[in-house]
């Protein structure tokens, strides 16, 4: 199944606009994930919501979820150049195993803050 | 900061030979995980590990593959007998025990470029 599918694919915005980037899941979750990867680099955790919970703020990102839609949201407020990276959603759901939380991500976003 | 380490950052190897990725976990973490990246796709999830113990595992995950922490420190996985296919970033992931999942912290990845 495709779990995680972010759009845009692509965005390119100025530096101190906001971006917004949208995830959209099939399967039932525990709860939603998104995460940041610079080139080259390793997954960096940015902020979980919780299945009941509906929306999250950590300094400039604010997230959404609406599990009846299935989708979240991420929004980054006054961008700046250094946010400039791939951002993936990514979900963590009861597997088979029971209790491993394996995450499901998307294709992700990738965002460009220009100076 | 704690943080996952991932060696080698690199590693090229001939098709057909066996290549071991290292992992070193962050030290208080009890669940684990392999995740790849193959170049302009998806994070998959490979293989978690629980309790010295496979939890769940991919049907990327063949016989080809497997994982061990041999000493309480390191989390190694080996593919016996490469394929081009493979060619792909491994990404280790680590987290502590919880009860409804939590974020995974991961390392920086090792490239891995079969010929």
């Amino acid at each position: 199944s495709q779990q995680g599918e972010e759009d845009p694919q692509a965005l390119s915005i100025q530096e101190g606009e906001n971006a917004t980037m949208n995830c959209s899941y099939k399967t039932s979750i525990n709860n939603l994930q998104w995460y940041r990867q610079n080139s080259g680099r390793g997954l960096v955790h940015l902020i979980l919501i919780r299945s009941n919970e509906r929306e999250k703020h950590s300094g400039r990102l604010r997230v959404t979820l609406d599990t009846s839609k299935k989708s979240s949201s991420l929004l980054i407020t006054a961008s700046r150049a250094a946010d400039t990276a791939s951002y993936f959603c990514a979900t963590d759901g009861y597997s088979s195993g029971g209790s491993n939380y394996k995450l499901t991500f998307g294709k992700g976003t990738l965002l460009t803050v220009n100076p | 900061e704690p943080e996952v380490t991932q060696t080698p950052s690199h590693q090229v190897t001939q098709m057909g030979q066996e290549v071991i990725l290292r992992c070193v976990p962050i030290s208080n973490h009890l669940y684990f995980y392999w995740y790849r990246q193959i170049l302009g796709q998806k994070v998959e999830f490979l293989v978690s590990f629980y309790n010295n113990e496979i939890s769940e595992k991919s049907e990327i995950f063949d016989d080809q593959f497997s994982v061990e922490r041999p000493d309480g420190s390191n989390f190694t996985l080996k593919i016996r007998s490469t394929k081009l296919e493979d060619s792909a970033m491994y990404f280790c992931a680590s987290r502590v025990q919880g009860g409804t999942g939590g974020a995974q912290h991961f390392g920086d990845g090792t490239r891995l470029s079969i010929l």
